[in-house]
């Protein structure tokens, strides 16, 4: 059974700090999706990373996948507020269909 | 394009009343999704269908049963509500392609009594 696991759940942050979030899984799987979610809202696509050694990058966001270690990590550079949310990792469970499990989310609070 | 939409968006079910979900997209998807979002538990899968004309039980689907109508639509029923049941409800559509990423809807916001 596919299981995934973000750490930490909750990371408060202060602004123009580096911080890094953790997933890991538990099988193999082809592809890796990091979403984010404002409170109330709902599921914005931020990166897939579909190989090993895939980086993604995106302003102050990068995500990488190592799929011998089956962890991806999320890395926020020189935080700022408007980067609180929370973040949620997801892997394609290898069905039709490409259903995914998700982690529990880590919600990430900047302040200055 | 409206992407992914939901309705309703709130609900108040007493306990043992049923309901439908409604769920469409304009993307001509043919992968759609139901997900639950409790606190504390990220999402978690209930039904899918890969394709129109058919659905598989995700991670959840106890208490609920899906219709996929057509392409564009996915429903999802709630037969006897129960408090547990109390969530928000998240309908997504993918193609099957290079990154099948998922898009989702607003949701749906229900809360059995």
């Amino acid at each position: 059974e596919l299981k995934v696991e973000q750490n930490p759940l909750f990371l408060s942050m202060q602004e123009g700090k580096n911080y890094t979030i953790y997933c890991n899984y538990s099988t193999t799987s082809d592809r890796l999706y990091w979403y984010r979610q404002d409170p109330g809202k709902s599921l914005e696509s931020l990166f897939v990373l579909l190989s090993n050694g895939a980086v993604k990058q995106e302003g102050r966001l990068m995500a990488s996948l190592d799929t011998k270690a089956r962890l991806s990590t999320l890395h926020i550079t020189a935080a700022v507020h408007d980067l609180s949310a929370t973040y949620f990792c997801a892997v394609d469970n290898n069905q039709a269909g490409t259903a995914l499990i998700f982690g529990k989310g880590t919600t990430l609070s900047v302040s200055s | 394009n409206a992407g992914v939409t939901q309705t309703p968006k709130f609900q108040v079910l007493k306990t043992g009343q049923s309901m439908t979900l409604q769920c469409a997209q304009d993307m001509n998807h043919n992968s759609m999704y139901w997900y639950r979002q409790d606190p504390g538990m990220g999402l978690r899968l209930i039904y899918y269908s890969a394709s129109e004309g058919t659905t598989d039980k995700g991670e959840v689907p106890n208490g609920y049963n899906v219709s996929r109508l057509n392409k564009r639509e996915f429903s999802l029923r709630l037969e006897s509500a129960a408090p547990s049941q109390t969530s928000v409800y998240f309908c997504a559509s993918s193609e099957v392609g290079y990154t099948d990423t998922q898009y989702f809807g607003p949701g749906t916001r229900l809360t059995v009594l």
